[in-house]
């Protein structure tokens, strides 16, 4: 299958400053990539859908001055947390829709992004 | 508001038997139906999709599809330990034309040795 790979896997930092999380599809072009946040034992979340090229679509009471996509080609898109802060605390995870237009398409997902906010 | 449920559980079972997972969805325009994977820390992983209605199997693994009810199930045959982790149900929804999923909060499955 299609691989995704998102990086970094985790990252610890402190409040008020910016992390940046990158996901790359390594053989496929990806037009569009979703984040998403899980907190524990909750589901996952959709954040925003990515679109290369344009400005990304944020789900209701997402901030998007907060949380910052860009998807600038193919293979790449990534997430900015600005200003972090505790609550921010989570698992981001992104996916990209694989080849081909059904709509059986899976959805492959990168590794995860464990963020610590302290 | 589009909505994919599923019994949180834990759901324990002996190794060897089946397993049972259970989804329903209030989208009644939904298209495709996903089974995910995830295990703690760790990003979900596909098992299976299903799109029309009946069965459909992959070894030990079958989805089962009732668009009429709304519901979607995964069945686990023989299970082992290393089938423990949180299966997700994910729907497609009528009308994602950026093919977005919906996703239930999980049923954690755990098989006991």
């Amino acid at each position: 299958g299609a691989v995704v790979s998102q990086h970094p896997s985790w990252v610890i930092c402190k409040s008020g400053t910016s992390v940046k999380i990158e996901c790359r599809s390594l053989d496929f072009q990806a037009t569009t990539m979703f984040w998403y946040r899980q907190f524990p034992k909750q589901s996952l979340m959709l954040m925003a859908t990515s679109n290369e090229g344009s400005k990304a679509t944020y789900e209701q009471g997402v901030e998007k001055d907060k949380f910052l996509i860009n998807h600038a080609s193919l293979t790449l898109s990534t997430l900015t947390v600005t200003s972090a802060h505790p609550e921010d605390s989570s698992f981001y995870i992104c996916s990209a829709r694989g080849p081909g237009t059904t709509l059986n398409t899976e959805a492959f997902f990168g590794q995860g992004t464990r963020l610590t906010v302290v | 508001q589009k909505e994919v449920e599923q019994n949180s559980g834990p759901l324990s079972v002996p190794e060897g038997a089946i397993a049972s997972l259970n989804c329903t969805y209030s989208d009644r325009g939904s298209q495709s139906f996903f089974w995910y994977r995830q295990y703690s820390g760790k990003s979900p992983e596909l098992i299976m999709f299903i799109y029309s209605n009946g069965d459909k199997e992959d070894g030990r693994f079958t989805a089962q599809l009732n668009k009429a009810s709304q519901y979607v199930s995964l069945l686990i045959r023989d299970s082992q330990p290393s089938d423990s982790a949180t299966y997700l149900c994910a729907v497609r929804p009528s009308g994602a034309g950026s093919y977005q999923l919906t996703f239930g909060k999980g049923t954690k499955l755990s098989v006991i040795p």
